[in-house]
Formats: structure tokens, C-alpha cells, sequence
């Protein structure tokens, strides 16, 4: 199962753009890169995903390195809104098309006025 | 569409009772899940299911039932509660099609005295 590595905290000022960095080195040729975030207390809600190439989002944007082992999550003008923690999550493949997702210990983001 | 629902919202429970934790879908999805979160870590998958009469083991399934008898309701035993099951508690929907996101319920806290 390819594993994901994310720095426990991170700091931004409202208003600059948020950049999380994810490493994922193991993973395989046909698992996407997810990007949930949990705002304290309430269910993860998800933000974006993507296989090769970047995407982009009325949220967010991913930026995924050609090599695939590791990638960024940009929040171009953050809020006081957008402090949470963020995870980063590999696809995993069961079998017949169902996947399952594997939560690590993400990233806690506190953006500052 | 309510999206996905849990009942309770919160839940205390002593040490060795039973009680069955709610969850419910109206997108038609055919993947559920089950995740607990403690204190300071990511969530955990306890059990999944990828449609009706199948379900399958996650990576901590101990002191955990689960039954999938219809597409929307997915429930989650305690059939002799711990005090290290005291956590929150998170149920999660998807379809099992090409990249689609996975939606999470509110949660349900849990205390086991």
C-alpha cells in the first residue's frame, strides 16, 4: 500500500497562498493522490484529486511531480476558514472498481490574521 | 439530498453494553464505510462494505459488527462495549465508478465508561 508523508503543522498568513506538501514515493501507476481536510470536530470533506497531470478547482489546486512521489496542495488566498487539518491519501485498489482510503495523520494548518 | 447521516450524535455508554451506531445514504452509493478517530490521529477504517450482503474487514475491525442489507443504511455494532472504543466515529458514502469523491457523515462521539 503506498504511503503518504506530510509535515505535522504548518503556518500561513490570511490572505497568501497555502502550500502542503505530500510525499508519496511508493505509489503505483494507476492510484490517484487525494486531498480531504477535517475542519475541527465535523466529517472530512474532500478538496481535490488528480492522477499525472495538475488540477485545479474552484478550492484548491494539486500540483503532482512527473515521478508522481509527491505532490502540493495550493489554497492561492487563504482564510481565516481554511485552518484545519489537510490529509493527503493514496487510492487504494480493492477489486472490482471499489477502493478504499487510508487516512494518515495529516497536516494541521493554522492560518493567522 | 441529505447527503450522509449518523444517529446518534453522541453516544456514552458503560463498559460491556451493546448499542449500533447509524448510518444512511441517499446518493445511491454503493460503497460505505466505517472510520474512528482519537484524539490527535487520522481516521482509521474499521469495516467497508461495496454493496448490499457484502462487507469486508478494515484495519481495525476488533469489537466491530457490520450488516449491509439495503444500498442506504449501513450500521455498526458495539456488541460489548470498552472504554477503548470511546472515540468519534465516522461513516462515509461513495460511488465505486472512475475517481469518485467520498462523503462523510457528521460523526458520532462516543464515550465508554
Amino acid at each position: 500500500d503506498a504511503k503518504t508523508t506530510q509535515p505535522p503543522s504548518m503556518d500561513c498568513a490570511e490572505g497568501r497562498a497555502a502550500n502542503l506538501p505530500c510525499n508519496h514515493s511508493t505509489i503505483s501507476g494507476n492510484e490517484y493522490v487525494y486531498w480531504y481536510r477535517q475542519i475541527h470536530s465535523q466529517g472530512p470533506q474532500y478538496i481535490i484529486h488528480g492522477l499525472k497531470n495538475n488540477e485545479t478547482n474552484e478550492m484548491a489546486s494539486l500540483i503532482i511531480t512527473e515521478d508522481r512521489k509527491s505532490s502540493t496542495l495550493i489554497l492561492p488566498h487563504a482564510t481565516l476558514r481554511d485552518t484545519a487539518v489537510y490529509y493527503c491519501i493514496v487510492r487504494l485498489i480493492i477489486f472490482q472498481g471499489a477502493q478504499k482510503l487510508v487516512f494518515g495523520q495529516g497536516t494541521r494548518l493554522t492560518i493567522n490574521p | 439530498n441529505a447527503g450522509v447521516t449518523q444517529t446518534p450524535k453522541f453516544q456514552v455508554l458503560k463498559t460491556g453494553q451493546s448499542m449500533t451506531l447509524q448510518c444512511a445514504q441517499d446518493m445511491n452509493h454503493e460503497y460505505m464505510s466505517w472510520y474512528r478517530q482519537d484524539p490527535g490521529m487520522g481516521l482509521r477504517l474499521i469495516h467497508y462494505s461495496v454493496g448490499a450482503g457484502i462487507t469486508d474487514q478494515g484495519e481495525v475491525p476488533n469489537g466491530y459488527n457490520v450488516s449491509r442489507s439495503t444500498t442506504e443504511d449501513f450500521p455498526l455494532r458495539l456488541l460489548s462495549a470498552a472504554p477503548s472504543q470511546t472515540s468519534v466515529y465516522f461513516c462515509a458514502s461513495r460511488g465505486i465508478r472512475g475517481a469518485e469523491t467520498q462523503y462523510f457523515g457528521p460523526g458520532t462521539r462516543l464515550l465508554v465508561l
